[in-house]
């Protein structure tokens, strides 16, 4: 069975960074490629950044480019987040999610990212 | 970038209903479009790929049609485990977008 958790989560000021996990587990991690997909509360789903199976390929959302790093350890089964310059609107839900045979098959619980001084 | 406009915004059926969700795209995303379920507190659930494929587990009381720039998503017979926020989302670019979202509501 596909498990996706994320962590890494919390409170935050602006102007400082977090670094989001999500270790998956019950499918062959480096098959696949990987997303992260945000969330603000009682809001719509915003995709945030894409990368492939071996890292050549990466994406960004227009609203985080330069400010978020998208990366994954496929020996540690493991997606990570590295947001930098953080601002309140990047307050959000942050889901992890595999790629499937078209869009999301996949996705973690969330991790709740909160932006505020 | 490609936007998503869905429609209605909010969408109030009785359970039987028949239900249609329009999305559609600034320009052409050929069958590249998935459906998503969400419910409160919820992660999204995949529905439809590929416009019309139906994701495994799926009821076959759902159902994805169009190409292009125009898709509907159209539920046969509303259930009452279906009240839920439905969202489309292109995947034509690297860069992904979702529509706004359809919440469906009990009539």
């Amino acid at each position: 069975e596909v498990h996706l958790v994320e962590s890494g989560g919390g409170l935050v000021q602006p102007g400082r960074s977090l670094r989001l996990s999500c270790e998956a587990s019950g499918f062959i991690f480096d098959d696949y490629a990987m997303h992260w997909v945000r969330q603000a509360p009682g809001k719509g789903l915003e995709w945030v950044s894409s990368i492939n199976w071996n890292s050549v390929s990466i994406n960004y959302a227009d609203s985080v480019k330069g400010r978020f790093t998208i990366s994954r350890d496929n020996a540690k089964n493991s997606l990570y987040l590295q947001m930098n310059s953080l601002r309140p609107e990047d307050t959000a839900f942050y889901f992890c999610a595999k790629e499937g045979r078209g869009g999301v098959d996949y996705w973690g619980q969330g991790t709740l990212v909160t932006v505020s001084s | 970038d490609i936007q998503m406009t869905q429609s209605p915004s909010t969408l109030s059926a009785s359970v039987g209903d028949r239900v249609t969700i329009t999305c559609r795209a600034t320009q052409s995303i050929s069958s590249w479009l998935a459906w998503y379920q969400q419910k409160p507190g919820k992660a999204p659930k995949l529905l439809i790929y590929k416009a019309s494929s139906l994701e495994g587990g799926v009821p076959s009381r759902f159902s994805g049609s169009g190409s292009g720039t125009e898709f509907t998503l159209t539920i046969s017979s509303l259930q009452p485990d279906d009240f839920a926020t439905y969202y489309c989302q292109q995947y034509n670019t690297y860069s992904w977008t979702f529509g706004q979202g359809t919440k469906v509501e009990i009539k």
